[in-house]
């Protein structure tokens, strides 16, 4: 059970629209339509932002979306905002009840 | 608002085990609807999904934890728990407890965490 494989990184200015990928194998991502993403603020825990691929919980922007394409599944921030600069990670299911993170992708609001 | 919160030595020595508790505080911990998930985050890494257990105490671990973890729950003190035997400076981490929403596979609410060093 490997790791999910994100960017470490990526940027963008206020207002413009970002995508952030999460890449895994047929065992994981590409086998379950159960991908969630999370934002972590410095010191904070985790936050839910989306699950099973593109649903978003009540409360959480729809600035907010995700989707899928065979074993890579993708979020996507519009109208970037100062307070979107976090850590996103993603998560997916990778069979027999077990769960594998992504290594997690640094956000830099510009 | 359902709160969880972990709790449990912030020190841990060298091969010895880390045990630590995460109290629940709603009624929700009683439902069969949810699972109840440790995930760990070592100082400036990434997120480790360690195991998650159900209220009648159903468990899936981490293929490469799964030797040294047992989770267990405590139904009568809404509580589950973590043990991690033979621990290294590896084992260092913030340490989250979560619950998993309705289809198992996301955290809705998370613990604050407790971060947990292994150093003698």
């Amino acid at each position: 059970q490997s790791a999910l494989t994100q960017p470490a990184s990526v940027s963008g200015s206020p207002g413009q629209s970002i995508t952030i990928s999460c890449t895994g194998t047929s065992s994981d991502v590409g086998s379950y339509d159960v991908v969630s993403w999370y934002q972590q603020h410095s010191g904070k825990a985790p936050k839910v932002l989306i699950y099973e691929v593109s649903k978003r919980p009540s409360g959480v922007s729809n600035r907010f979306s995700g989707s899928k394409s065979g074993n890579t599944a993708s979020l996507t921030i519009s109208g970037l905002q100062a307070e979107d600069e976090a850590d996103y990670y993603c998560c997916s299911h990778a069979g027999s009840g077990t769960l594998v993170f992504g290594g997690g992708t640094k956000l830099t609001v510009l | 608002q359902l709160q969880l919160q972990e709790s449990g030595p912030g020190l841990v020595k060298p091969s010895e085990t880390l045990a630590l508790t995460c109290t629940v505080s709603d009624g929700s911990f009683s439902s069969s609807s949810f699972y109840w998930g440790w995930i760990r985050q070592p100082p400036g890494r990434g997120l480790e999904w360690i195991g998650s257990i159900s209220y009648s105490g159903s468990t899936y671990y981490n293929p490469s934890l799964k030797s040294r973890v047992a989770i267990s729950v405590d139904t009568s003190n809404n509580q589950f728990s973590l043990k991690l035997r033979s621990v290294t400076a590896a084992d260092t981490a913030v340490y989250y407890c979560a619950r998993q929403g309705e289809s198992y596979h996301y955290f809705d609410y998370w613990g604050q965490g407790t971060l947990v060093t292994v150093s003698s």
